[in-house]
């Protein structure tokens, strides 16, 4: 069964005080594996998805990496809008994502 | 371009009661999913609905069912309620095939207490 642990469960920055999210997977034969960010009352937002190891993508503070077991987001001079919760996600290419419990991250001006 | 829309945003409701919930997709999009998200957990997969056939389904039993609409439109009845089942209950539209599933796009979700 496809898993996905997300660390810390919570992090508190101050503003411009960069950091990095972790994601840890274990899934039968990656398709994808995705970031989103969810405000609270809201529904996740897409961030990335990543396809193999060895890849990243970014937008503006956001810069996500992927290795054959592991995924990271890293935050590079944090803003308080960027406080939010981070889920990670994977597929194996059926219908079904498997998402991780999220870190809360909050970010302190 | 419209975005995922679902309703109501809240509804509260007794054990043993049955409830349902709507969704409507983004333009275009011919697939849905429904998750259920409680409190401090990341969103659990219920089922998905492609072309109006239920197209997976994950560790939620029968009373959980649902119906896609020729516009793409959505349903997710649950009966016999159970106060478990008390969750922020997300709709993600997304344009895929039968097999690979590409980037969600969620609605704001329902928000359904059981008391």
């Amino acid at each position: 069964e496809d898993q996905v642990t997300q660390s810390p469960e919570a992090l508190r920055l101050q503003e411009g005080e960069s950091s990095s999210l972790n994601c840890s997977y274990t899934v039968s034969g990656l398709r994808g594996l995705f970031w989103y960010r969810q405000d609270p009352g809201k529904g996740p937002e897409f961030l990335f998805t990543l396809y193999s190891a060895g890849e990243e993508k970014e937008k503006e503070r956001l810069k996500a990496t992927l290795t054959k077991k592991e995924s990271f987001l890293h935050i590079t001079a944090p803003k308080p809008e960027d406080s939010a919760t981070y889920l990670c996600a994977v597929t194996g290419g059926y219908q079904k994502v498997t998402f991780g419990t999220g870190t809360k991250l909050q970010v302190i001006p | 371009e419209t975005g995922v829309t679902q309703s109501p945003t809240h509804l509260i409701k007794t054990r043993g009661q049955q409830v349902t919930l709507r969704c409507s997709s983004q333009s275009g999009h011919n697939t849905v999913s429904w998750y259920q998200q409680a409190l401090g957990q990341g969103p659990q997969f219920i089922f998905q609905y492609y072309r109006e056939e239920e197209n997976g389904r994950g560790n939620f039993p029968p009373r959980f069912s649902g119906l896609q609409f020729p516009n793409y439109s959505s349903e997710l009845n649950v009966n016999a309620l159970e106060l478990d089942d008390s969750a922020l209950y997300l709709c993600a539209s997304s344009l895929a095939g039968a097999r690979v599933t590409e980037k969600l796009f969620f609605g704001s979700g329902t928000q359904l207490s059981v008391l």
